[in-house]
């Protein structure tokens, strides 16, 4: 159980064009999900967290008009990157919670890598 | 900040070997601690974790202690196989989020 499948695994689009990368719970209902960025061969950096129904909390730094994250259901949570440039090239990572407790384990999808041309 | 940090990598080692990768975390508060793991082409999965001072955790042949008194939650492994070969994660739990060190990457030759 705890299963987190991420959509699409890689994209490629140009630059100004919208992305959308699904973030899902497969067989448990997210109480809170996460969205990380990682850079190659760099750690996770959290951009923001969701709790289903809410608005996103958005970690200092991160633009949420050029980040848009839903989280319209305990299942699902999309992040998505308005009008893409080169440099948000990346590895986007999403994690869901069953609880929201300090010490609760998140589970991790498998990533979607983002190539912006 | 909180923050997290690990042992430069990458490291490689023969199977069989001894495993140490070093962590060390900020003191604020008494946040839950974490190793996660990433195989290549995966996603990071949670390997072990420690909620409080003196806990170990353990899993797989892996271990780690929480000591308080040197902030620290280093990753042993008594014997290493090939199968180890990873991307290993340090992190620090507290608020609900999450704060990882760089990541240490692991080879296993052998």
């Amino acid at each position: 159980g705890a299963v987190v499948s991420q959509h699409p695994s890689w994209v490629i689009c140009k630059s100004g064009t919208s992305v959308k990368i699904e973030c899902r719970s497969l067989d448990f209902q997210a109480t809170t999900m996460f969205w990380y960025r990682q850079f190659p061969k760099q750690s996770l950096m959290l951009m923001a967290t969701s709790n289903e129904g809410s608005k996103a909390t958005y970690e200092q730094g991160v633009e949420k008009d050029k980040f848009l994250i839903n989280h319209a259901s305990l299942t699902l949570s999309t992040l998505t990157v308005t009008s893409a440039h080169p440099e948000d090239s990346s590895f986007y990572i999403c994690s869901a919670s069953k609880t929201s407790g300090p010490g609760d384990e998140q589970f991790f999808g498998p990533g979607t890598r983002l190539t912006v041309l | 900040g909180d923050s997290v940090t690990q042992m430069e990598g990458p490291v490689t080692l023969s199977e069989e070997a001894f495993l140490t990768i070093n962590c060390t975390y900020t003191a604020t508060g008494y946040p839950s601690l974490f190793w996660y793991v990433q195989y290549p082409g995966e996603g990071l999965q949670l390997l072990l974790k420690a909620t409080k001072a003196d806990d170990k955790g353990s899993n797989k042949g892996f271990e780690a202690t929480y000591r308080k008194e040197t902030t620290s939650f280093h990753l042993e492994k008594g014997s290493v196989q090939v199968s180890d070969s990873a991307v290993y994660f340090c992190a620090r739990g507290g608020a609900q989020k999450l704060v990882f060190g760089q990541g240490t990457r692991l080879t296993i030759n052998p």
